[in-house]
């Protein structure tokens, strides 16, 4: 059974970083493409960045150069490091993978449970 | 960007409706359109994928289609375990997108 994991979650003031983790059970990882995305709660859903099996990556333009998502094969371990926070990223991150792709992003499935992230002062 | 559309954005109806969800694409994706289902507190789950295909383990009352710009995702006996939030998504282009959602409540 697939297992994702988010952690690093919590409060930050605007302006400061954190990097969230997603730990990756119960399928090879390294033959799918990985996902972060986003939810302000109550609200919908925003598709945050991917990364490939060989490390290429895609961002949406709210996060583009301000977040860098990564990913260790070895450890099974998604990251996604945020900086320049601000208090629009406040939200709940979910971790996913792609349905099929190895090489290409489609659908995020499944989810992990996510970690909140709070910017504020 | 693409931009995803969904209406409308929540509707009421009773057990044993057909409940149809729309999804307007602002340029064509072809088939390249998935569905979420949403329940609170919960992470989505994906129900269909080539805005058609069932998902494994998805009831068979639930039915995508649309090519192109414009897709439908249909309920055909709504049960109570589908009270939830819907939400369609295009991978045809990045960034993903996806749709604002719609909220099926009991009527």
């Amino acid at each position: 059974e697939v297992q994702l994991v988010e952690s690093g979650g919590g409060l930050v003031q605007p302006g400061r970083s954190l990097r969230l983790s997603c730990a990756a059970s119960g399928f090879t990882f390294h033959d799918y493409a990985m996902h972060w995305v986003r939810q302000v709660p109550g609200k919908g859903l925003e598709w945050v960045s991917g990364i490939n099996w060989s490390g290429d990556v895609a961002y949406a333009d709210s996060v583009k150069g301000r977040f860098t998502i990564s990913r260790d094969n070895d450890k099974n371990f998604l990251y996604l490091q945020m900086n320049s926070l601000r208090a629009d990223d406040t939200a709940l991150y979910y971790c996913a993978k792609d349905g099929p792709g190895r090489d290409t992003f489609n659908w995020p499935d499944p989810w992990g449970q996510g970690t909140l992230v709070t910017v504020s002062s | 960007d693409i931009q995803m559309t969904q209406s409308p954005s929540s509707l009421s109806a009773s057990i044993g409706d057909r409940v149809t969800i729309t999804c307007r694409a602002s340029q064509g994706i072809s088939n390249y359109l998935a569905w979420f289902q949403q329940k609170p507190g919960k992470a989505p789950k994906s129900l269909i994928y080539a805005a058609s295909s069932l998902q494994i383990g998805v009831p068979s009352r639930f039915s995508g289609s649309g090519s192109g710009t414009d897709f439908t995702l249909t309920i055909s006996s709504l049960q109570p375990e589908d009270f939830a939030t819907y939400y369609c998504q295009q991978y045809n282009t990045y960034p993903l997108t996806f749709g604002g959602g719609t909220k099926v409540e009991i009527k």
